[in-house]
């Protein structure tokens, strides 16, 4: 079956320091591949997605690439700051490819970012 | 502006009760979904629904229902509350069906079961 794995943390970093979240994934078809954040006390919010191989997904100065040779899909940042402090859930979607319907979750890193 | 919402946002109940969450849509989305996040698991699916009257079993279904009567909302309850039920309940819902399309979620449920 498909599955999602990310480092769990806490991450701990100070303010504008370079931030790698590692995502790797395991999928029965070509799936799409998406970052989540949570902000305390809130539901999921969309951060990125890419859909297809070497696509590279990009919002509020976060980037990832989907790299199908090495199935991974890492988040990274240039310079944190303390709003970014949240969790971070990698997912894949593969529908129509021999996978479960609906999202596989990793299991959510927890970014803690001082200042 | 088109949102999600989930209702109640905090439930304590007792083991054995019946136990119903609600989620609202104003997407016009057809499919919705049902998931719980728990520490160490991430978020797992529980049921889903691709359009009225059309409901499906996820990952962890057990001891959980859905049902879709019209497009707007999709209600889970909780037949007879477990305290492995105790979770955060979040609702999710997209308009299209490919693998490329986005899940929009709510603000979720807490739900504690004694």
């Amino acid at each position: 079956g498909n599955s999602v794995t990310q480092m769990e943390g806490p991450v701990t970093l100070s303010e504008e320091a370079f931030l790698t979240i590692n995502c790797t994934y395991t999928a029965t078809g070509y799936p799409s591949l998406f970052w989540y954040v949570q902000y305390p006390g809130e539901g999921l919010q969309l951060l990125l997605k890419a859909t297809k191989a070497d696509d590279k997904g990009s919002n509020k100065g976060f980037e990832a690439t989907y790299r199908k040779e090495t199935t991974s899909f890492h988040l990274e940042k240039g310079s944190v700051q303390v709003s970014d402090s949240a969790v971070y859930f990698c997912a894949l979607s593969d529908r129509g490819g021999g996978g479960a319907d609906g999202l596989t979750f990793g299991k959510g890193t927890h970014l803690i970012i001082q200042p | 502006d088109a949102e999600i919402t989930q209702s109640p946002r905090h439930k304590i109940t007792e083991t054995g009760r019946q136990v119903t969450l609600a989620c609202h849509q104003t997407w016009n989305h057809n499919n919705m979904f049902w998931y719980r996040q728990d520490l160490g698991h991430g978020l797992r699916l529980i049921h889903y629904s691709y359009g009225v009257q059309d409901t499906n079993k996820g990952e962890v279904s057990d001891g959980y229902s859905v049902s879709r009567s019209n497009t707007e909302d999709l209600p889970l309850t909780l037949e007879s509350a477990a305290s492995s039920q105790t979770s955060v309940y979040f609702c999710a819902s997209s308009s299209g069906l490919r693998r490329t399309d986005t899940q929009y979620f709510g603000p979720g449920t807490r739900l504690t079961v004694l």
